[in-house]
């Protein structure tokens, strides 16, 4: 079945560095994405998303680029600080019906460890 | 900043018992979710819920589950006779005038099955 999925399940950068979290989505369908970060025993964290009509879209110290001819996600981090060590899942929506709650299919997840 | 709490944060049942498990969506959120997370693997999607009924559920929401607002703040999850792969974590989720919104999550009711 059709599934969001993840490159690389962990990656370890250098504090201050940039951090770059992939993800590959595999349903055209798919017009919404959302990136959360989840610390342990936690919920996961809202931190960004997008809508399939834009192909870049800027928070504080993140950024979320959008390629849909290649069905490609990714999360940028600027300044990586320590805090950010958690784990990454990227989450795709479709719309199904007009007015209807959406389901969110969440990829499997990326550990980044964040090395003084 | 509002956010979606639940409890208890720690279920431990009998195989065969009922549970429920209580959330506290945002106050002014109309879309209502559970998902939950198997130790160590992804978050998947359970049932959502709008304007007083389920809009979608997914293949593991069988008859043992439901879900209920019983009054204007709260939503739950009923498990009728609990399994061992139930265990799990279980996160509800709340989003707000859109069917387009970020949805937010709770922190958890981790649910084992003994």
């Amino acid at each position: 079945g059709e599934s969001v999925g993840l490159h690389l399940p962990t990656l370890s950068v250098q504090e201050g560095d940039n951090s770059i979290i992939n993800c590959a989505y595999s349903n055209s369908a798919s017009d919404y994405f959302i990136w959360y970060k989840q610390e342990s025993g936690k919920g996961p964290q809202f931190i960004i998303d997008i809508r399939s009509n834009m192909d870049k879209r800027q928070g504080q110290r993140v950024t979320v680029l959008l390629n849909k001819t290649v069905k490609h996600l990714s999360l940028q981090i600027a300044a990586t600080q320590p805090g950010d060590s958690a784990v990454y899942f990227c989450a795709e929506n479709m719309d199904r019906a007009s007015g209807s709650a959406r389901q969110l299919t969440f990829g499997s997840g990326t550990q980044l460890t964040v090395l003084p | 900043e509002p956010e979606v709490t639940q409890t208890p944060s720690h279920q431990v049942t009998q195989m065969g018992q009922e549970v429920i498990l209580r959330c506290v969506p945002i106050s002014n959120h109309l879309y209502f979710y559970w998902y939950r997370q198997i130790l160590g693997q992804k978050v998947e999607f359970l049932v959502s819920f709008y304007n007083n009924e389920i809009s979608e559920k997914s293949e593991i929401f069988d008859d043992q589950f439901s879900v209920e607002r019983p009054d204007g703040s709260n939503f739950t999850l009923k498990i009728r006779s609990t399994k061992l792969e139930d265990s799990a974590m279980y996160f509800c989720a709340s989003s707000g005038g859109s069917s387009l919104g970020a949805q937010h999550f709770g922190d958890g009711t981790r649910l084992s099955i003994l």
